[in-house]
């Protein structure tokens, strides 16, 4: 079956550390990845998506690439920041297979310290 | 106002006793889920629905009932409370245009 394996954490960075969180996939499909973040407190919000191979993702500095030959979306920023310091999830979904459900990595958790 | 409001947002209860958590949307989608998260496990999806008449099981649905009494709502209820069901509890509606989740800000529930 369709699942996901990112990196464990912590992760523990000084404020402007290069950032990369590790995800990898499988799947039978052509599945869509995310990166969801969730804040102390809230729940999860969308990060960034790719919905095809080669296809990047990105949003407030953070950037990841669908690499369909690896089979990797891994999650960058150049320059992190204190307000970074979340829980990070990689998910996929499969919904062009009709599946329609969502898989959820177990999450990284970020410290970034001023 | 929030999108996704989840009630209540923390609970504690006794092992035994019927406990219900509510999700309400306004952002006018179909598909809705409940997931539970546990540190280290990530989300685990108990129940999904998408529609009124469509409710399907996910990967931990034992010890768990939901109701979709309306697109705008969807509740998740323990039968019996145990304490492993000690966790984060969390809904979320789905987008199908753009298979974008939204969750809402979860209810923390404790059995002792």
């Amino acid at each position: 079956g369709n699942s996901v394996t990112q990196m464990e954490g912590p992760v523990t960075l000084s404020e402007e550390a290069f950032l990369t969180i590790n995800c990898t996939y499988t799947a039978t499909g052509y599945p869509s990845l995310f990166w969801y973040v969730q804040y102390p407190g809230e729940g999860l919000q969308l990060l960034l998506k790719a919905t095809k191979a080669d296809d990047k993702g990105s949003n407030k500095g953070f950037e990841a690439t669908y690499r369909k030959e690896t089979t990797s979306f891994h999650l960058e920023k150049g320059s992190v920041q204190v307000s970074d310091s979340a829980v990070y999830f990689c998910a996929l979904s499969d919904l062009p297979s009709g599946t329609y459900k969502y898989i959820f990595g177990t999450g990284t958790r970020l410290k970034v310290l001023a | 106002d929030a999108d996704v409001t989840q009630t209540p947002r923390n609970r504690i209860t006794k092992t035994g006793k019927r406990i219900m958590l509510e999700c309400s949307q306004t952002k006018g989608h179909d598909r809705m889920y409940w997931y539970r998260q546990d540190p280290g496990l990530g989300l685990q999806l108990i129940y999904y629905s998408f529609d009124v008449k469509d409710i399907n099981k996910g990967e931990i649905s034992d010890g768990y009932s939901v109701s979709r009494q309306a697109q705008a709502k969807f509740s998740l209820s323990l039968e019996s409370a145990i304490p492993n069901q000690t966790a984060l509890y969390f809904c979320a509606t789905s987008d199908l245009n753009t298979d974008t989740q939204y969750f809402g800000p979860g209810t923390r529930l404790t059995v002792l």
